[in-house]
């Protein structure tokens, strides 16, 4: 099983902050790594899949970078609606597996 | 626009077995590109990938949950389904279908989801 750990667990910020979400894997999965925003009580959306590809329609100032074991996701300018918790998921080899989440709140 | 919506008892007792459907519209369940997959979320936690299958009924599971676990597919209704055996408190959890984009390379099988239904929430308990 490849484990994940994703920093920080919350983030404080402003609205026009860059905000960055790391996600760390136990070992190394090439590009195969998704991001997901999630807002309570809805289902998650995709964001971001192999590493740094943006999902169709999502905005630009999401972005993904990394590859091996170290990962990151980047909003350029946060914006009211992109307050929500984030979720790296590696697939790689099973079983697939998810960060734990990094909840962003309005500081 | 793929729309998927899951449908089932919302409380199940200790012990018997959970029993959820996906139906999915504007498109097809047997399309060629895709794997169809179960994911849980336990209340304030975190997501867990249950299973997958493909229309021709392939299937592969989380080795934590295979024992029991049995996802099928009816593509005369374009739906799927997940039965969870011997349930638990701790098998309580919104769960969600999704489509998984699906692919295959020298190092296995990948996937991601791309659309995903609006979850239901399943609890056990007496």
């Amino acid at each position: 099983v490849i484990w994940m750990t994703q920093s920080p667990s919350l983030l404080s910020a402003s609205t026009g902050d860059r905000v960055t979400i790391s996600c760390r894997m136990s070992q190394g999965i090439s590009s195969y790594l998704a991001w997901y925003q999630q807002k309570p009580g809805k289902a998650p959306e995709l964001l971001i899949y192999a590493a740094s590809t943006l999902q169709s329609g999502v905005p630009s100032r999401f972005s993904g970078s990394g590859s091996g074991t170290d990962f990151t996701l980047t909003i350029s300018c946060l914006q009211s609606e992109d307050f929500a918790t984030y979720y790296c998921q590696q697939y790689y080899s099973f079983p697939w597996t998810f960060g734990q989440g990094t909840k962003v709140e309005i500081k | 626009q793929l729309q998927l919506q899951e449908s089932g008892p919302g409380l199940v007792k200790p012990s018997e077995t959970l029993s959820l459907t996906c139906t999915v519209s504007g498109g097809s369940i047997s399309s060629s590109s895709y794997y169809w997959g179960w994911i849980r979320q336990p209340p304030g936690k975190g997501l867990e990938w249950i299973g997958s299958i493909y229309y021709s009924g392939s299937t592969y599971y989380n080795p934590s949950l295979k024992s029991r676990v049995t996802i099928s597919v009816d593509t005369s209704k374009n739906q799927f389904s997940l039965k969870l055996s011997s349930v638990t408190a701790a098998d309580t959890a919104v769960y969600y279908c999704a489509q998984q984009n699906n692919y295959y390379d020298s190092s296995g099988y990948k996937g991601f989801f791309d659309y995903w239904g609006q979850g239901t929430l399943v609890t056990v308990s007496s």
